[in-house]
This record gives structure tokens, sequence and C-alpha cells, in this order.
């Protein structure tokens, strides 16, 4: 079974600071990664992916994240947090591999807040 | 890419009611999604509906509760029948272009569903 944890479901950080959102997942098979972010009355946008390959992603908005194999995580990291930046972000599973049925497992969530 | 549209974006509706939410796409896709969004917790898939075949339900949701038509590749709707105030709960509609779970999901903006 897949699953997806991410720690802290609030995160507060000061504008121009580091942002880090973590993310945690179980899977017995080697997983497709991803994060979304959710602003405000919107359905959910994605970040980034990881699939296969360079282990570091980088995605929109100055965003990238590390699948880091040994420690089952995919951590969302940016420099320098935006006001913008504002918003829900999750971290998804899915472990269907070639499957066309496949399907996303998703974390609880991460709301951050940037103070100015 | 994929766009997607879903009427209504909020209803607020009496215990033992129906209410079907639409969900258009602007482009051809392979998979569409239903799935809940309750604060605080991660988005649940309640199933997947695929173009001329019955949808595929998850476990804790059945087709007389959740009935849902895939009439052709671009829209899909939802049922949420008989309803009681613990349907309350954003749902969201989502569409993947691809076969693949590595391709990419789109999400709509959610309807919000109040039942009183």
């Amino acid at each position: 079974a897949q699953s997806v944890t991410q720690l802290g479901s609030h995160v507060s950080v000061s504008e121009g600071a580091l942002v880090l959102l973590r993310c945690n997942y179980s899977s017995s098979v080697p997983p497709y990664l991803f994060w979304y972010v959710q602003y405000p009355n919107q359905g959910l946008q994605l970040l980034l992916k990881y699939t296969t390959g360079a282990t570091l992603v980088k995605g929109i908005n100055g965003f990238e994240a590390e699948f880091k194999k040994s420690e089952t995580s995919f951590h969302l990291t940016k420099p320098s947090a935006h006001m913008s930046d504002a918003a829900e972000y999750f971290c998804a599973v899915s472990a269907d591999r070639g499957s066309t049925l496949g399907r996303l497992y998703f974390g609880r969530g991460t709301q951050l807040t940037v103070w100015p | 890419s994929a766009v997607i549209s879903q009427k209504p974006s909020r209803d607020i509706c009496q215990r033992g009611t129906s209410l079907t939410i639409q969900c258009q796409v602007d482009s051809q896709v392979t998979m569409m999604f239903w799935y809940r969004q309750q604060p605080g917790q991660s988005l649940t898939l309640i199933a997947t509906a695929n173009q001329g075949s019955e949808a595929t339900y998850e476990s804790g949701f059945v087709i007389d509760k959740f009935p849902i038509s895939r009439p052709n590749l671009t829209f899909s709707t939802l049922t949420v029948s008989n309803m009681s105030p613990e349907d309350s709960s954003i749902y969201l509609c989502s569409a993947r272009t691809g076969r693949n779970t590595y391709n990419e999901q789109f999400f709509g903006p959610g309807t919000r569903l109040t039942v009183l």
C-alpha cells in the first residue's frame, strides 16, 4: 500500500526566508512523486514531479524538490519565500507504475503562510 | 494541458435531496476522477470514470450513493444522492490526459457543498 505523510499542517515563514515543506512516503515499489499547490477557491496545480532520472527536480515559481530513496522523502523547498506563495501544498505519490488505472495518494496538505 | 470547469461552484442543499455536479474539460482526456476534499484531510478519491464503462469506486464509496456518468471524453457528472450533513464537503473533478500515472493530473476549481 502507498501512503504520504506531510509533517506540519501549518508552516509560517517571513518573506525572503527559506521555505521547507516535508513529505515522506511509503511505497512497495519505486514511486512517482508529485507536489501540487492550491490557492484559495482554485483547483490543484502541479508544481513539480519526479518520475525517473535526476533526483533534484525543479518546478514552477522557483520551487524544487529532491527525491531521497534512502529517506523515503520528497521535501519541497524554495530559497526565498514570496507573499504570493501563501497557499496549501499537497504531496502525492503514485506507485502504480505503468498501470492505466493508477491513482494518486495525497498527503493531508500543508498550509503555508508568508509574513511580510 | 487541460482546463477543467465545474458546475455549480457551490450549493446549499436540504437533507435527503440529490445534487448533480458537472465537470467539463476543454480537451479530450483518457481518465477522469472525482475526489472529496474536507478541511484538514487529504483528498479522498471517490471513483475513477472511464468513458464507455462503469466507474471504478474506491472502498467506502458506492454507486447508489455517488452515481457517475462519463458519456464522452470531455464530460462527466457526479451525483450525491440522498444527502446528509456528513456529505458537506468540496468535490473536485480531475482529469489525466495520458494513460500513465506519471502524466499530469489537472483539477477543477471544486464544488463546495453544504447540506443542512
